[in-house]
């Protein structure tokens, strides 16, 4: 079985700031691969990260960053330097032979 | 290039009802999913096709069935609507396999009444 926790159903963040948003997750496959997607009102549905379970180095993507700790599960995604264009819902989400999405995070930003 | 196309965008249907859902992909992905989201419960997978000819359940399948009709196309039917269905529904389609990204179509919001 495939599972994902996003345990934080809404955050903030001021604008310019730093922003870390949570993923914990499961699975019993030994090759797997970790996302984020950004969903912003418009519903589309928009790639920002990437994590191959097998490499130990962090994905950056710009402002967008994980950490990801393979033994805690865990996969969080950090965003710097947040602009207003960041707001929107947040999915964490992970491939292991079959993708399979978490409850969302919806990040604010204040300007 | 259309990337992944769903008809129709919306949708009213009375309890009881029946209808399908159109997917269809021009980037000859192996893969094909579809969700419904919901408020508070993210993306839910119903069914996904891991290649042409093949389809498998996935987290919340009762009520669904599927056609996974060629390469290109991967349809939803809803036999007999409830409302409780009411949601929007995604389709997706990637090259399967490890690490690769999902294209997503733009969404059918579905009302059952």
């Amino acid at each position: 079985a495939q599972t994902v926790t996003q345990s934080q159903p809404e955050m903030s963040v001021q604008e310019a700031e730093t922003v870390t948003l949570s993923c914990t997750y499961d699975t019993s496959e030994s090759d797997y691969y970790l996302f984020w997607y950004k969903q912003p009102p418009s519903r589309q549905m928009i790639l920002v990260i990437r994590q191959e379970a097998y490499k130990q180095q962090n994905a950056t993507e710009n402002r967008f960053s994980v950490n990801f700790q393979k033994a805690a599960k865990s996969f969080s995604l950090k965003i710097s330097d947040s602009q207003l264009g960041d707001a929107a819902m947040y999915f964490c989400a992970l491939y292991g032979n079959k993708l399979v999405f978490g409850a969302g995070t919806i990040l604010r930003v204040k300007s | 290039n259309a990337g992944v196309t769903q008809t129709p965008k919306f949708q009213v249907l009375k309890t009881g009802q029946s209808m399908t859902l159109q997917c269809a992909q021009d980037m000859n992905h192996n893969s094909m999913y579809w969700y419904r989201q919901d408020p508070g419960m993210g993306l839910r997978l119903i069914y996904y096709s891991a290649s042409e000819g093949t389809t498998d359940k996935g987290e919340v399948p009762n009520g669904y069935n599927v056609s996974r009709l060629n390469k290109r196309e991967f349809s939803l039917r809803l036999e007999s609507a409830a409302p409780s269905q009411t949601s929007v529904y995604f389709c997706a389609s990637s090259w399967g396999g490890s690490g690769t990204e999902a294209f997503f179509g733009q969404g059918t919001r579905l009302t059952v009444v």
